[in-house]
């Protein structure tokens, strides 16, 4: 199975303050790697798909970027819905692993 | 209003069986392959098992090989698990998740429901 390694598994930071994640894969996974946003109460959220596409409706605070085995999301001008659980996943193969997660405080 | 409806959790002893039902609505679930992610309270995702738009293909993560079964209802727009021979580590809320495309392997799960929770407990 491929391992995904997130990181930090959780983050502190300040309105307005710029934050990265990032996902370390134990393989290439060339850019099938997407990023989820979940919220306590609420259904999860495809932020970016393939690595670096941002899904419709997400702000453009949000991106990502990376290919191969190191991936990273980054926020800008952090906001007040941003308070959350980030996930990465990978959808190179089977079974189709997520990263333990990164929770945001604001 | 496009949503995806879980149902059938529950308490239920180890050993025991329970069926997961996901109604799509606002959209055709024709079109996509579906799956079935779980969270455990407290900890990560896991990917559990995802379905081709014509059934054609299924596929499992190897904990739940042989306990679990994928289906799909096209003319209902619904989803199905079948879970048996159920383990306490099965505890969880389960997620029924649309892809963006056809096959059973996903590209990405744009549209997810609000989960509905298993407790294997005896």
């Amino acid at each position: 199975d491929i391992r995904v390694t997130q990181s930090p598994s959780s983050l502190s930071a300040s309105l307005g303050d710029r934050v990265t994640i990032t996902c370390r894969a134990s393989q290439r996974l060339s850019n099938c790697l997407n990023w989820y946003q979940l919220k306590p109460g609420k259904a999860p959220t495809l932020l970016i798909s393939a690595a670096s596409s941002l899904q419709s409706g997400v702000p453009s605070r949000f991106s990502g970027s990376g290919s191969g085995t190191d991936f990273t999301l980054t926020i800008t001008n952090l906001q007040p819905e941003d308070l959350a659980a980030y996930y990465c996943q990978q959808t190179y193969s089977s079974p189709y692993t997520f990263g333990q997660g990164t929770k945001l405080e604001i | 209003e496009v949503q995806l409806v879980e149902s059938g959790g529950g308490l239920v002893q180890p050993g025991g069986s329970l069926r997961l039902s996901c109604a799509a609505s606002g959209f055709s679930l024709n079109d996509y392959g579906m799956h079935w992610v779980r969270q455990v309270p407290g900890k990560g995702l896991e990917w559990v098992s995802g379905i081709s738009w014509n059934s054609g293909s299924l596929d499992y993560v190897d904990s739940v090989k042989g306990r679990f079964t994928i289906s799909r209802d096209n003319a209902n727009n619904s989803l199905n698990l079948h879970m048996n021979s159920l383990r306490e580590d099965d505890t969880a809320v389960y997620y029924c998740v649309k892809d963006i495309q056809r096959s059973h392997a996903p590209y990405a799960f744009d549209m997810w429901g609000q989960g509905t929770r298993v407790t294997v407990s005896s």
